[in-house]
């Protein structure tokens, strides 16, 4: 089945402790994408990758790191999370950049 | 500053009627628009897209009209049905940085049976 896969689903952790979500897509996909949902906010974008070893920041990049070494797997890195990064998080992956993304089913992060 | 806009945060509409959800953007080099589905604890899934050559787009139920001189869309639900109850999130992109998709902020539709 095709499909972007996230991990954790659900996390909860303390400021200051690095931690990673991972992203994985199987469906051999060029462009992934960070976004993070908050209320009355809509999703915006973090990160995104055209390919492997090609990332470019997107509208709220502050506190996250990303790395795309293989085209399947795109991480998140919180390195020293804070309460303000408490939301939930989305993958997603398409074809090409106009292309309709397919996204993950979400993480939810709770950082105290 | 939010360049993509849903002023309306929710909208209730009867099963079988129209539901009309509205979305604005200010920024002029936006070339191409999606709208997305979500239900609650999913992922949001691509509905319908179109690119800026073209004022409609039509997909069974789902169109979505773009009028570039207003900066405005729409997507229209025709009829509508109690499974489409969900959260709709417009979406653009374009000018220099194609990779960048900008979200709305989300419409709740609530279709009564």
């Amino acid at each position: 089945e095709a499909q972007v896969t996230q991990n954790p689903r659900y996390l909860i952790t303390v400021t200051g402790k690095k931690l990673t979500v991972t992203c994985s897509q199987n469906m051999n996909h060029e462009y992934m994408s960070w976004y993070r949902q908050d209320p009355g906010l809509g999703l915006r974008q973090i990160y995104y990758s055209m390919n492997v070893e090609v990332t470019d920041k997107g509208d709220v990049p502050e506190g996250y790191k990303v790395s795309r070494k293989e085209k399947r797997n795109f991480p998140l890195i919180l390195e020293s999370p804070s309460p303000n990064q408490t939301s939930l998080y989305f993958c997603a992956s398409s074809l090409g950049l106009a292309g309709a993304l397919t996204f993950g089913a979400g993480s939810r992060l709770t950082v105290l | 500053d939010q360049q993509v806009k849903q002023n309306s945060p929710s909208l209730s509409v009867q099963e079988g009627r129209i539901s009309i959800l509205n979305c604005d953007y200010t920024n002029s080099m936006f070339d191409y628009f999606l709208w997305y589905k979500k239900y609650p604890a999913e992922g949001p899934t691509f509905l319908i897209s179109i690119s800026s050559i073209k004022d409609k787009n039509e997909d069974g139920r789902f169109t979505v009209f773009l009028n570039k001189s207003a900066k405005h869309l729409s997507l229209h639900i025709v009829p509508s049905q109690p499974g489409d109850s969900a959260v709709y999130f417009c979406a653009a992109s374009g000018g220099t940085s194609y990779g960048k998709l900008t979200f709305g902020q989300g419409t709740i539709l609530t279709v009564h049976p």
